[in-house]
């Protein structure tokens, strides 16, 4: 059974430390997702990363946020230095790259609260 | 912030009654999806709609991509317990890659 993998599920921290979420997509699929969800702006886009290749990051603070996908299986999502509004629960996604056919697939998420 | 109008926000609802949703957008949308997302986890697709007029099921559920392609509606017929969640609608406008837009969310309640 083929999922998105994000670890840590949970994360607490204090105002000004990193954070580094990571993101396992469904082996196979070429495009990533970093979403973003809180109870006033549900679901944001943050990044998305075709064959590894970052194609929009328009959706992140570029002061604080990065993500990466160092290889075909790994994506990550920092925040440095992280402040308590980045608390909420970050949502990465896969898909195959197939354009206006393609459906996203998501991880369970990683739950951040900074204090 | 949402470009869809998603509604109702919240329904609470007797197990066996059918139940309907939808999605609303100003512009048009060449794919609508809806998504389940259960607590504490990721959102998990329930139907994909790529043509106008398109109706698919799945199960007790039912999914419509508007003539007009700029809504989409979710019907989920003998609704049960495990039905309570948040449903979802995403769509993709043209020219916009794999971007996904989501609405605000449904949060379905179903009493026994």
């Amino acid at each position: 059974d083929a999922r998105v993998t994000q670890t840590p599920r949970h994360k607490v921290t204090e105002m000004g430390q990193e954070v580094t979420m990571r993101c396992q997509p469904i082996l196979g699929h070429n495009t990533v997702f970093w979403y973003r969800q809180t109870m006033m702006q549900g679901l944001e886009l943050l990044a998305y990363f075709r064959n590894r290749a970052p194609l929009d990051d328009s959706g992140m603070p570029k002061d604080r946020f990065s993500a990466e996908m160092p290889d075909a299986t790994l994506a990550t999502l920092k925040i440095q230095p992280s402040e308590p509004r980045d608390s909420a629960v970050y949502f990465c996604a896969s898909g195959l790259g197939q354009g206006v056919l393609e459906t996203q697939y998501f991880g369970p998420g990683t739950r951040l609260l900074v204090l | 912030g949402q470009q869809l109008n998603q509604s109702p926000q919240s329904m609470f609802i007797q197990e066996g009654e059918d139940v309907s949703m939808n999605c609303t957008s100003s512009s048009i949308f060449n794919t609508w999806l809806w998504y389940k997302q259960d607590p504490g986890e990721g959102p998990v697709l329930l139907i994909a709609l790529y043509k106008a007029g398109e109706l698919t099921s799945n199960g007790r559920l039912t999914a419509q991509f508007g003539i007009t392609r700029k809504d989409s509606f979710l019907n989920i017929s003998a609704s049960i317990p495990s039905d309570v969640g948040i449903y979802f609608c995403a769509g993709r406008r043209p020219g916009g890659y794999n971007k996904l837009i989501f609405g605000a969310g449904t949060r379905l309640a179903v009493h026994p």
